[in-house]
Order: C-alpha cells, then structure tokens, then sequence
C-alpha cells in the first residue's frame, strides 16, 4: 500500500531554475529516502534523512522532513535538462527495514533547455 | 562495479507460457526484492526475501512465485502469464547492515503478455 504520496504529479521548469517536490506520508518513519527514475530505467537512491533530522544536502539537492506535519520536501537547485526524471519519495516505517519500503506514485520533473 | 542485473530487459509472450526473469546482485546484500511498476499505480512490492532460503509474499503475489537458492540470485517466475501481467519489474536488493533500507535496483525488464 501507498504511503508517500508526492506533489505535484508533474512539474516544468525552465534550466537554471529551482524544482521544489513534495512527499506526504500517513505513518511514523525510521527514515524517508528520495530516488530518481530516467525513463524507462531503474529507480537510483538519491538521498536519505533519518526521522531525527530536519535538514539535509547533497549537492545539488536539499531535502527537508518535517515529522510533525508528516512531510518531505526536496529541492533540486540550478536544475539542469539532465535533471528531467520522475522522482519518488519512499517512507521506511520504524524498523527501518527494505522490507517496509513503501513508495508514492512520483512527480515527473522536466526541465527545459 | 555493484549492481544488480535482470535478464530479459524486454520480453513479449503469450498467455500461459511460462516464464522466467532472472535476478542477480553482485553486492552480497540479503534482501532482495521485486516490484511491478504500472502507470498511476507506483511500484508495488511483488515478493521479497530476507535472505537464502527465505521468501515472503508482498502486496501483489498473486501469479508469481520466487525462490532464493542462493544469496546473489532472486527470480521471478512467471508459472502461466496473463495480459494483465503486463507490467515492468525491478528486483532490488539491500543490506541489513546498512540498518537503512536504500535499496539499489536493477535496470528493470518490460513484459508484455499478449
């Protein structure tokens, strides 16, 4: 079943601007991950924050949770036509374990040249 | 290099043909898993295994069946395919421990059950 649940489903930004994803989810979490999915290929781990976090950076990425109102959001800075994927946030439940990996229905993200 | 691979990338076959999509993993991980992406729907978790020898269904076993003889290789079979198996699948694979969850997938394998 369902627990994150992304916003919006699509997004079209022109290169150089900044994407902004939102995740929603229902029930308390170990950690939420986020993962980008090209066309057609596997889905590639991106970024984790852990329950206890507020704040995290990769590069270019900047992930939020906010725990109280149960959401996620991440940020794609200076975004680039290679960006141009869907991306899906997945929730682990407290055990924090693969198995309770539940995954929403993704925000496909283009960015145009 | 880790990774894990799946084998057909693309298959086309008939209703009730069995069928078999091997997976396998390079990265000694324990969990492996498999999923089914459809359009609206996202992934959703067919089987997973915890390691050799130990499988358990997940949101949408019905029609599959798996099994883990060994810790690098999970397949997926297919035992009389229908049109609405149609689908693409991902197997991915984890650490415990990495005590995270991330999960690292293949490149997937698009079916298609005329």
């Amino acid at each position: 079943s369902q627990q994150g649940e992304e916003d919006p489903q699509a997004l079209s930004i022109q290169e150089g601007e900044n994407a902004t994803m939102n995740c929603s989810y229902k029930t308390s979490i170990n950690n939420l991950q986020w993962y980008r999915q090209n066309s057609g290929r596997g889905l590639v781990h991106l970024i984790l924050i852990r329950s206890n976090e507020r704040e995290k950076h990769s590069g270019r990425l900047r992930v939020t949770l906010d725990t109280s109102k149960k959401s996620s959001s991440l940020l794609i800075t200076a975004s680039r036509a290679a960006d141009t994927a869907s991306y899906f946030c997945a929730t682990a439940d407290r055990s924090g374990s693969a198995r309770q990996l539940t995954f929403g229905s993704g925000t496909q993200l283009t960015v145009l040249p | 290099e880790a990774q894990v691979t799946q084998n057909p990338r693309y298959l086309i076959t008939v209703t009730g043909k069995k069928l078999t999509v091997t997976c396998s993993q390079n990265m000694n991980h324990e969990y492996m898993s498999w999923y089914r992406q459809d359009p609206g729907l996202g992934l959703r978790q067919i089987y997973y295994s915890m390691n050799v020898e130990v499988t358990d269904k997940g949101d949408v076993p019905e029609g599959y069946k798996v099994s883990r003889k060994e810790k690098r290789n999970f397949p997926l079979i297919l035992e009389s395919p229908s049109p609405n198996q149609t689908s693409l699948y991902f197997c991915a694979s984890s650490s415990w421990t990495a005590n995270t969850g991330e999960l690292f997938f293949g490149e997937g394998s698009r079916l298609t059950v005329l």
